[in-house]
């Protein structure tokens, strides 16, 4: 599996955007970036992904860098409810496929 | 929304006993999973199950792990004599085939006493 680096950790204020980035630079051609989160005391919960166009949703948008090296996570305004760890994974897009979780980065928000 | 439902919410045991967490994956899906986490450590992949048998399997998953869909809807990880090590929170999750999103129960903790 194609391995995602992360910072272990982050902060934000609450209110303001945070852009949380992950470098993939051995991502192969089928391979989409997923992001989920995990809430305190929670399982892992899926955010956004994509394969080379950025993207939105409700929750999140996602940032994809040209050569698909990197990507960012955005989230547009921060709240208390967003501290969580946030994973970037790398996944092929069809069902039936494991996650591989890495550490993740921990995001502390702040009131 | 639909959601993956996991029970019980906290099993405690003792060492040596057997346990079976339970788990009700999204009713459309094909493709299910277990994944464990220790206190303070990354999400660890188990097991994956599909067309009702065992399609991937890591090296933790050894030979008193089971995995069954006994029935249409509920999913069940057996550990036959459980060890100090194995407590954990156990995570279920479901996927289906057109869509890459797994969906994850809130998990089933175990202590193992």
């Amino acid at each position: 599996d194609a391995k995602t680096t992360q910072p272990n950790s982050m902060e934000s204020n609450e209110e303001e955007p945070v852009h949380l980035p992950c470098n993939h630079s051995t991502i192969s051609g089928t391979d989409y970036i997923h992001w989920y989160r995990q809430l305190p005391s929670q399982g892992p919960e899926y955010v956004i992904h994509g394969l080379t166009s950025n993207v939105n949703n409700r929750m999140a948008s996602l940032a994809i860098a040209e050569d698909r090296k990197s990507s960012t996570l955005i989230l547009h305004r921060a709240t208390l409810r967003d501290a969580a760890v946030y994973y970037c994974i790398l996944r092929l897009n069809t069902g039936g496929f494991k996650t591989i979780f890495g550490a993740g980065t921990r995001l502390f928000v702040k009131a | 929304e639909p959601e993956v439902t996991q029970t019980p919410s906290h099993q405690v045991t003792q060492m040596g006993q057997e346990v079976i967490l339970r788990c009700v994956p999204i009713s459309n899906h094909l493709y299910f999973y277990w994944y464990r986490q220790i206190l303070g450590q990354k999400v660890e992949f188990l097991v994956s199950f599909y067309n009702n048998e065992i399609s991937e399997k890591s090296e933790i998953f050894d030979d008193q792990f089971s995995v069954e869909r006994p029935d249409g809807s509920n999913f069940t990880l057996k550990i036959r004599s459980t060890k100090l090590e194995d407590s954990a929170m156990y995570f279920c999750a479901s996927d289906g085939i057109a869509k890459n999103i797994q969906y994850f129960g809130a998990g089933t903790r175990l202590s193992v006493l």
